[in-house]
């Protein structure tokens, strides 16, 4: 099984849509999990992180973490054409590294 | 707003040639990092760097691979003898304290290595 699993889309949805961009893990040492996005050509920016299980919340944008399913969530709300991006899941325990997900590409149609 | 700046954007190079990539992270950031994206693929880890020395680092990064932060700014990754699947973005980043291990960490734009 792989480390981090995430289908890679592509998804495409009208503006205005919610959007729901998920991941699935093995390890169980994680302990951080993060959502960055990647414009085209760019580097990955951070978006959010949660420590543990639970939510947050910031702007139009909700991460989730069910440690017990290992499963984790980011939703959009009011998507936006600037939210066109592939959005990667990152996770790490207390060291060092980051373990990325494959990327799920998003299209958000005007 | 400070960045992490890369150099150069694109480089094409022989294969077997030594490959030089700088970046220069976040000015008052302490943690440093090498990560890779060969095309299509997932983003992956290579190194971390840490008050002057590698703090960990894959299986990827093998005895062709080296880092170095040679002047207080700048951090560098070289390649000593470069093969066809070392083709890749190689993306620079760094961190403040708190943020190595809550994934805090704030990427350059990369550089695409062509090996050929």
């Amino acid at each position: 099984q792989k480390e981090v699993e995430q289908d890679p889309g592509p998804l495409s949805v009208p503006e205005g849509a919610i959007v729901s961009l998920n991941c699935t893990y093995s390890n169980s040492a994680f302990q951080y999990f993060m959502w960055y996005r990647q414009y085209s050509r760019k580097g990955p920016e951070l978006l959010m992180y949660t420590y543990s299980s639970g939510n947050k919340e910031d702007g139009r944008f909700t991460a989730q973490v069910d440690k017990s399913s290992k499963y984790i969530s980011l939703f959009i709300r009011d998507s936006q054409p600037s939210d066109s991006a592939t959005y990667l899941c990152a996770m790490s325990s207390a060291a060092q590294k980051l373990v990325f997900g494959q990327g799920t590409r998003l299209t958000i149609n005007p | 707003e400070p960045e992490v700046t890369q150099t150069p954007s694109h480089q094409v190079t022989q294969m077997g040639q030594e490959v030089i990539l700088r970046c220069v992270p976040i000015s008052n950031h302490l943690y440093f990092y090498w990560y890779r994206q060969i095309l299509g693929q997932k983003v992956e880890f290579l190194v971390s760097f840490y008050n002057n020395e590698i703090s960990e680092k894959s299986e990827i990064f093998d005895d062709q691979f080296s880092v170095e932060r040679p002047d207080g700014s700048n951090f560098t990754l070289k390649i000593r003898s470069t093969k066809l699947e070392d083709s890749a973005m190689y993306f620079c980043a760094s961190a403040l304290a708190g943020g190595a291990n809550t994934g805090e960490l704030f990427f350059g734009e990369g550089s695409r290595l062509t090996v050929l």
